[in-house]
């Protein structure tokens, strides 16, 4: 079974500072895939970035980028000029590509980041 | 294009009672999830479906029931409500796809307090 891990419960920046969210997971598989996921006060689940496992490059979506490393087995999250609507519950999550699996993701127990003005 | 539609949006039960959370999506997903969220422990998997007609147990089980009779539904039921139950419950669903890593869309949550 896989686990995720976020060591961080709570993470504060100031506005347009650069923060940088941290990740662990564990597997044996070699195929699979990353996502870190945003939850605002308003409960709504929402995908920030993903990652496919076989590639080596970093994914980036505007000010979102992370930091892959496959031997480490370490997902980190960087957010560029912080904004106050980063605001958030961040969470990292594991899907493997095996087709038994469904499609299940398997979360870390999430990081609160709080932007600061 | 309502996505993912959750109901109810809150509940409160007492001890003991029986309740049913609805799940709809209108992205013709064959895959549909339930994720219950605690506090430090992030979302865990109660049970899913790859299909209509099929169902399989997750992470945490037990206390919770499920049915898909049909592709868009995915219903989940507290038999006897414990106060352990009580939660912000999430509803999910993706397509099969799995060659680009089909995100999950998840609905708006439910929160249970079972007292």
């Amino acid at each position: 079974a896989q686990t995720v891990t976020q060591s961080q419960p709570e993470m504060s920046v100031q506005e347009a500072e650069t923060v940088t969210l941290s990740c662990t997971y564990d597997t044996s598989e070699s195929n699979y895939y990353l996502f870190w996921y945003k939850q605002p006060p308003s409960r709504q689940m929402i995908l920030v970035i993903r990652q496919e496992a076989y590639k080596q490059q970093n994914a980036t979506e505007n000010r979102f980028s992370v930091n892959f490393q496959k031997a480490a087995k370490s997902f980190s999250l960087k957010i560029s000029d912080s904004q106050l609507g980063d605001t958030a519950m961040y969470f990292c999550a594991f899907m493997d590509r095996k087709e038994t699996s469904g499609s299940r993701l398997t979360f870390g127990e999430g990081t609160q980041l709080t932007v600061n003005p | 294009n309502a996505g993912v539609t959750q109901t109810p949006k809150f509940r409160v039960l007492k001890t003991g009672q029986s309740m049913t959370l609805l799940c709809a999506q209108d992205m013709n997903h064959e895959y549909m999830y339930w994720y219950r969220q605690d506090p430090g422990m992030g979302l865990r998997l109660i049970h899913y479906s790859v299909g209509e007609g099929t169902t399989a147990k997750g992470e945490v089980p037990d206390g919770y029931n499920v049915s898909r009779l049909k592709k868009q539904n995915f219903l989940l039921g507290l038999e006897s409500a414990a106060p352990s139950q009580t939660s912000v419950y999430f509803c999910a669903s993706s397509f099969r796809v799995r060659l680009v890593g089909s995100p999950l869309h998840f609905g708006n949550g439910t929160r249970l307090t079972v007292t």
